[in-house]
């Protein structure tokens, strides 16, 4: 079936340092979602890739969409302490509702 | 907004209890979903559903049943709780998308079981 590697899973960063988390799909994807959970909290939707080469931003945070269609990252430039969470890439390849697959999520940890 | 509710937050059952986790949306989703999230396993589909009375194996459904009798609620159901199944537990519903897309998940905040 489908996998979905995102890394690194742990990420330590000190206040106003960039952070990036990378997710890697086995099979070409239709489109690629994102989510962040808060610690204590569950996973709130970010954003949505659907075309090849695609780049979205989002005040500091920049999305990508792989020319294959096949990895996309997230990019967050001058991390604050409101950064801090887990963040998902979620696959879709289609299939119908089960299709998504996400990844194992990345911890962003911020020291201030 | 989509709100998305589960019956409990915290929730501590013995070994070989029925245990019943209820979810409601109340944006007539179509699909509904039930995840188990464990440390460095991150979320993995235990079952979902795209409509009343219909309902699919997810990636692991072993030791656990769901229920959709009406649109807006879908349960999670183990018949006999074993200590492996302490984790916490999220539903999630979407609208059905397109063929070649899917919608956005809207998760609810999540029910942490512990089987003792």
């Amino acid at each position: 079936g489908q996998q979905v590697m995102q890394i690194p899973q742990y990420q330590h960063v000190q206040e106003g340092e960039d952070f990036t988390t990378y997710c890697n799909s086995s099979t070409t994807l239709s489109n690629i979602q994102w989510y962040k959970q808060r610690p204590g909290g569950h996973p709130v939707f970010l954003i949505q890739l659907v075309k090849s080469g695609e780049v979205k931003k989002q005040k500091r945070l920049t999305f990508q969409f792989g020319e294959a269609k096949k990895n996309s990252s997230l990019h967050i430039t001058a991390t604050q302490t409101t950064d801090v969470g887990t963040y998902f890439c979620a696959g879709y390849s289609g299939g119908g509702a089960d299709g998504l697959t996400f990844g194992k999520g990345t911890h962003l940890i911020i020291q201030p | 907004d989509v709100k998305v509710t589960q019956s409990s937050r915290y929730l501590v059952k013995r070994t070989g209890e029925k245990v019943f986790l209820e979810c409601v949306q109340d944006m007539d989703h179509e699909n509904m979903f039930w995840y188990r999230q464990d440390p460095g396993l991150g979320l993995r589909l235990i079952y979902f559903s795209y409509d009343v009375k219909m309902k699919e194996k997810g990636d692991i459904p072993e030791g656990y049943s769901v229920s959709r009798e009406k649109k807006e609620r879908f349960s999670l159901i183990l018949e006999s709780a074993s200590t492996n199944q302490t984790s916490m537990y999220l539903c999630a519903s979407s609208p059905p998308g397109l063929a070649v897309s899917t919608d956005t998940q809207y998760f609810g905040p999540g029910t942490r079981l512990t089987v003792l």
